[in-house]
């Protein structure tokens, strides 16, 4: 059973520019959630989706920044017009059910904004 | 969710049981406390979780205090593979899904 896949690892773009991130919950599991990582500092929620329903935005920046999580395919957070202060690593992590389960967590996608 | 405390960094000798330890003063009955480790650039990885109870898995041991106000998370015998930074969470059973609010944690080192 594959854990919960992020990609890519590794993701550069201009300021301007725009980034997807993709993230393959773990098979079975149709709750995904995005946290943001910057530099030194620690993890911080930005959103919780269930297939096709946003469930809880209230850590996510409000402008430029979205997530969605169709009823086939990853979830994808997606920045638009990117600036130096959103290079971070971000991390999606995935459950089973909602409520007081464990949550996967990915490797990571590290965003640097040049 | 109940704010939680912990010391900033740690050092523990490898061999060695290593304690962490964690306040949760203001937590509630229908809390529980979940411990989470970030190796260094990596995911974070779930270790643990109670309500009341001790409990203990193949990872570590969690002790929480009668009261419940403060929590132990022991490492029975660390390994270098062990340094990380930890994290002590207090969820509600009533939260939505899985949403977890990261503290600063403890930095572990574990030494040779």
């Amino acid at each position: 059973n594959a854990g919960v896949m992020q990609n890519p690892r590794h993701l550069v773009r201009r300021r301007g520019q725009e980034a997807r991130l993709r993230c393959s919950p773990m098979k079975g599991h149709s709750h995904v959630y995005w946290y943001r990582q910057l530099p030194e500092e620690g993890l911080k929620f930005m959103v919780y989706l269930q297939k096709e329903n946003i469930i809880d935005e209230s850590g996510m920046p409000k402008e430029r920044f979205s997530a969605e999580f169709p009823k086939e395919g990853p979830s994808i957070l997606r920045i638009q017009q990117v600036v130096r202060g959103d290079s971070a690593a971000y991390f999606c992590a995935s459950s089973p059910a909602a409520g007081l389960t464990e949550a996967f967590f990915g490797q990571g996608t590290r965003l640097t904004v040049v | 969710d109940a704010k939680t405390t912990q010391p900033p960094s740690m050092d523990c000798a490898e061999g060695r049981a290593a304690n962490l330890p964690c306040n949760h003063s203001t937590i509630s009955g229908n809390e529980y406390v979940y411990w989470y480790r970030q190796i260094h650039s990596q995911g974070p990885q779930y270790i643990i979780h109670g309500l009341k109870n001790n409990e203990t898995n193949e990872m570590a041991s969690l002790i929480i205090t009668e009261d419940r106000k403060s929590s132990t998370l022991i490492l029975p015998h660390a390994t270098l593979r062990d340094t990380a930074v930890y994290y002590c969470i207090v969820r509600s059973v009533e939260a939505a899904g899985n949403k977890l609010t990261f503290g600063g944690g403890t930095r572990v080192l574990v030494k040779p």
